[in-house]
């Protein structure tokens, strides 16, 4: 069965340093691999995925993340964080066949932008 | 606009109160899903559907029905509410490709059962 882990659960960095989210996932094919955005109230919104390609991979707002298959990761990275970046963020596997089974997510990292 | 739609957004019930949260997308996409996010746990799929009068059961389907009659919608049905049933409930839809697809997710139902 596939899986994620997010093993920090939450992180504080201050404005303007750079992030970066782990996430470490276990999946027996080729993963197929998003990350989401979860702000206060709000839904959930697609940073970026990965399903095949060049491992790194730009996303909306300027994030980034990067496919390491010998790691089984895919950690979130921003170069310069903004006080609206604050909000849980969620790594996700997903499998083939259209999304049959659905994403598997990992429990969240929750970031703190200090002033 | 694209989107996914639940209703309502909010909703406190008494345990044992049979309620609907409906769910409708205008994508035309044949995959829709439920899941419930809970602290500590991130979310969960509770129940999924490929295409119209086809669904099945997630990773935590107890307590939980669903229907799909028609494409654009897929409501979550809880015919006998429990406490353990409050939650935040997201309904996601997807095209059904070849290969994996991104959900898309609704706004979400914020659920507390008394």
């Amino acid at each position: 069965a596939q899986s994620v882990t997010q093993p920090d659960i939450h992180i504080t960095v201050s404005e303007g340093a750079s992030l970066e989210l782990r996430c470490n996932y276990s999946y027996g094919a080729t993963p197929y691999l998003f990350w989401y955005v979860q702000s206060p109230g709000q839904g959930l919104q697609l940073l970026l995925k990965y399903f095949s390609g060049d491992t790194l991979v730009q996303g909306i707002k300027g994030f980034e993340a990067e496919f390491k298959r010998s790691q089984s990761s895919f950690n979130l990275r921003k170069p310069s964080v903004h006080w609206s970046d604050a909000a849980e963020y969620f790594c996700a596997v997903g499998a083939l066949g259209g999304g049959a089974d659905g994403l598997t997510f990992g429990k969240g990292t929750h970031l703190i932008i200090q002033p | 606009e694209a989107q996914v739609t639940q209703n309502p957004r909010y909703l406190i019930t008494v345990t044992g109160k049979k309620l609907t949260v409906t769910c409708s997308q205008n994508m035309n996409h044949e995959y829709m899903s439920w899941y419930r996010q809970d602290p500590g746990l991130g979310l969960r799929q509770i129940y999924y559907s490929m295409n119209v009068e086809v669904t099945d059961k997630g990773d935590v389907p107890e307590g939980y029905k669903v229907s799909r009659k028609e494409k654009r919608n897929f409501p979550l049905i809880l015919e006998s509410p429990s406490p353990n049933q409050t939650s935040l409930y997201f309904c996601a839809s997807s095209p059904m490709g070849r290969g994996p697809e991104t959900q898309y997710f609704g706004p979400g139902t914020r659920l507390l059962v008394l």
